[in-house]
């Protein structure tokens, strides 16, 4: 499986966008980057995914590199309740149910 | 519309035991993983269940079981409790296993 790495830690201003990158230089054609976020004793929460073109949704952006090694999560306004563990995750189609989860990002948003 | 449960919320138990964790899916969702999470650590996979029938596994040993009922709801049977089994243990549900999965909040398991 390909891995990923991410920044240990971030902090970011609230009311600023945070700007999330992660590396996943061995990933593979059909594999798709997916983001969580985990709130402190809480399960962990979906945020987006993508294969190949930039996601947007309610929560945030993806962008993800056109050859694909390496994607940013943009939170487009924090807010101190987007304090949080952010995990990149990359997810072969041939292993659908596992998520390989690293160390994440601990992400810190500051008044 | 209720999202992923969990019961109970917390246990603790004494090395030796057994131990049975349930989980009720999201509405709709016909796919449950299972994940534990030690302290400081991100969650591991340890199995999925699709159509009543484990479908993948992770790295965990036989003393970790399940079963998944008509409903889709779940169970996490472990057998022979060790001290390191303590962790947080996640509940994953999706409408397929290719969807994207939503967790509950865990069962955190405290073995003395």
């Amino acid at each position: 499986d390909a891995k990923t790495t991410q920044p240990t830690s971030m902090d970011c201003a609230e009311g600023r966008a945070a700007n999330l990158p992660c590396n996943h230089s061995t990933i593979s054609g059909n594999e798709y980057v997916y983001w969580y976020r985990q709130i402190h004793s809480q399960g962990p929460q979906y945020i987006i995914h993508g294969l190949k073109n930039n996601e947007t949704n309610e929560m945030a952006s993806l962008i993800i590199t056109e050859d694909r090694k390496s994607s940013t999560l943009i939170l487009p306004h924090a807010t101190l309740r987007d304090t949080a563990v952010y995990y990149c995750i990359v997810r072969t189609t041939d292993s659908w149910g596992k998520l390989q989860f690293g160390a994440g990002t601990q992400v810190v948003v500051t008044p | 519309d209720a999202g992923v449960t969990q019961s109970p919320t917390h246990l603790i138990k004494t090395r030796g035991q057994q131990v049975t964790l349930r989980c009720s899916p999201k509405s709709g969702h016909d796919t449950v993983s299972w994940y534990q999470q030690a302290l400081g650590q991100g969650p591991q996979f340890i199995f999925q269940y699709y159509e009543e029938e484990e479908r993948q596994r992770g790295n965990f040993p036989d003393r970790f079981s399940g079963h998944q009922f008509p409903n889709y709801s779940s169970e996490l049977n472990v057998n022979a409790l060790l001290l390191g089994d303590s962790a947080l243990y996640l509940c994953a549900s999706s409408p397929g296993p290719e969807y994207e999965q939503y967790f509950g909040p865990g069962t955190r398991l405290t073995v003395t």
